[in-house]
């Protein structure tokens, strides 16, 4: 069966700071993969999604960036973090012939 | 106007009580329909898709309305275990989904 994970779980950085969250995706090839933040009492905002290796579609300009190194491996980065960037992050993913998504269990960030 | 519209609740029942969630949509070219459940601070997590014709999981029931635009989730016999955010979710002709901000259920003893 699939599984999907993300870390790390929780993250508190300072503001200015680098990030990286990483989710993969086991029993599966070629996923749909797809990060999504959900800030405090808000819905999913969806930020990027891939359909293959090195495919990358931005959803919302901003000072984070996606990347796709490996079929099952998405990555969530920032170079500088703003207060604003605190939140919810989950990764999810689809197969290419279903729309239901699975979402991982998420990584809560605080920016300080 | 947002694209997917829920009562944020909180609907508070009590066990074994009937309770329904409505949510609209304002895209009327979308394509597929969803329920999702979030338990606090958890990811959410699919609880059925809604077909055309309606569909029942159990205690669960989704219905869509596709000339008046909207969804409904129907429990029955709620379960101190069915509290929760249900989260009713939209896609349009891509793989996107668009979430509405849920609607909270309190099931109490």
């Amino acid at each position: 069966s699939q599984t999907i994970h993300q870390w790390p779980a929780t993250l508190v950085q300072p503001v200015g700071s680098p990030l990286s969250l990483e989710c993969t995706v086991e029993g599966t090839s070629n996923p749909n993969l797809y990060w999504y933040r959900q800030a405090a009492g808000r819905g999913l905002q969806l930020l990027f999604y891939s359909v293959g290796i090195g495919q990358i579609s931005s959803e919302v300009p901003q000072n984070l960036s996606a990347s796709r190194p490996q079929d099952r491996q998405f990555i969530l980065s920032s170079k500088k973090l703003l207060l604003s960037d605190s939140g919810f992050y989950l990764c999810a993913w689809n197969e290419g012939d279903s729309y239901e998504q699975y979402f991982g269990p998420g990584t809560r960030l605080t920016v300080t | 106007r947002k694209e997917v519209e829920q009562d944020p609740g909180p609907f508070n029942v009590p066990e074994g009580a009937t309770v329904a969630f409505n949510c609209t949509y304002s895209n009327s070219a979308s394509q597929s329909f969803f329920w999702y459940r979030q338990d606090c601070r958890k990811e959410p997590k699919l609880l059925m898709s809604v077909y055309s014709s309606g569909n029942e999981d159990g205690r669960f029931t989704a219905q869509l309305n596709r000339a008046s635009q909207y969804i409904s989730l129907l429990i029955r016999d709620s379960k101190l275990s069915d509290s929760a955010t249900y989260l009713c979710v939209v896609r349009h002709n891509t793989d996107k989904l668009i979430f509405g901000t849920g609607t909270r259920l309190q099931v109490f003893p």
